[in-house]
């Protein structure tokens, strides 16, 4: 059964701190996997990570694809209390038209 | 642009009563999507679409419907609510399907007493 898997589930620092956020999945013949950051509504989009793009920055998030490992880790350097967000991670597999979601991971920056 | 719109963005319902759900995209995308979102269970698809007038399921389709008549709009319905589905519902749409940007709504919070 394919399956995303994101940790930790909730996280807790303090502005200016660095944190890595992670997404393992499992799927039949992978083809991308997504980050978005969802605040009050709805999910808006921050990287796409594919096998010809293993590694995606933008200002003081980045994130990385490791397809030996099966995962993939989003970085926030210098995290602001704007930061403060649900981080999820969707993969998609090749030969459907289908995002698999992972759970999320709550992140909560403190002034 | 307007992007994705929904409507309602808020809903009481009983038990056995029905409602449908508007999606909207004024981004000429071929592809629209209709999420549920639960606590600690993430984002589930509901059903999906291709194309006008093209539908399929998702991965938590019982209990609903969706139509897709014109390109630009894609409606979900619930034809019997159950306390089950209070949720909060998600539509997204993209251009095309995998490895592409889903854009997302605002969404609706369904409440099902």
């Amino acid at each position: 059964e394919d399956k995303v898997v994101q940790s930790p589930l909730s996280l807790v620092v303090h502005e200016g701190d660095t944190v890595t956020l992670n997404c393992s999945y499992e799927v039949t013949n992978f083809r991308s996997l997504l980050w978005y950051k969802q605040e009050k509504k709805a999910p808006t989009f921050l990287f796409m990570l594919t096998s010809s793009g293993i590694e995606k920055k933008s200002g003081r998030l980045s994130s990385i694809l490791d397809k030996k490992e099966l995962s993939s880790i989003l970085n926030i350097t210098a995290t602001q209390t704007g930061d403060s967000a649900i981080y999820l991670c969707a993969v998609d597999h090749s030969g459907t038209y289908k995002y698999i979601f992972g759970t999320g991971t709550r992140l909560k920056v403190l002034a | 642009n307007a992007g994705v719109t929904q409507t309602p963005k808020f809903r009481v319902l009983k038990t056995g009563q029905s409602m449908t759900l508007l999606c909207a995209q004024d981004m000429n995308h071929e592809y629209m999507y209709w999420y549920r979102q639960d606590p600690g269970m993430g984002l589930r698809l509901i059903h999906y679409s291709v194309g006008e007038g093209t539908t399929a399921k998702g991965e938590v389709p019982d209990g609903y419907n969706v139509s897709r008549l014109k390109k630009q709009n894609f409606l979900l319905g619930l034809e019997s609510a159950a306390p089950s589905q209070t949720s909060v519902y998600f539509c997204a749409s993209s251009y095309t399907g995998g490895s592409d940007t889903q854009y997302f709504g605002p969404g609706t919070r369904l409440t099902v007493l």
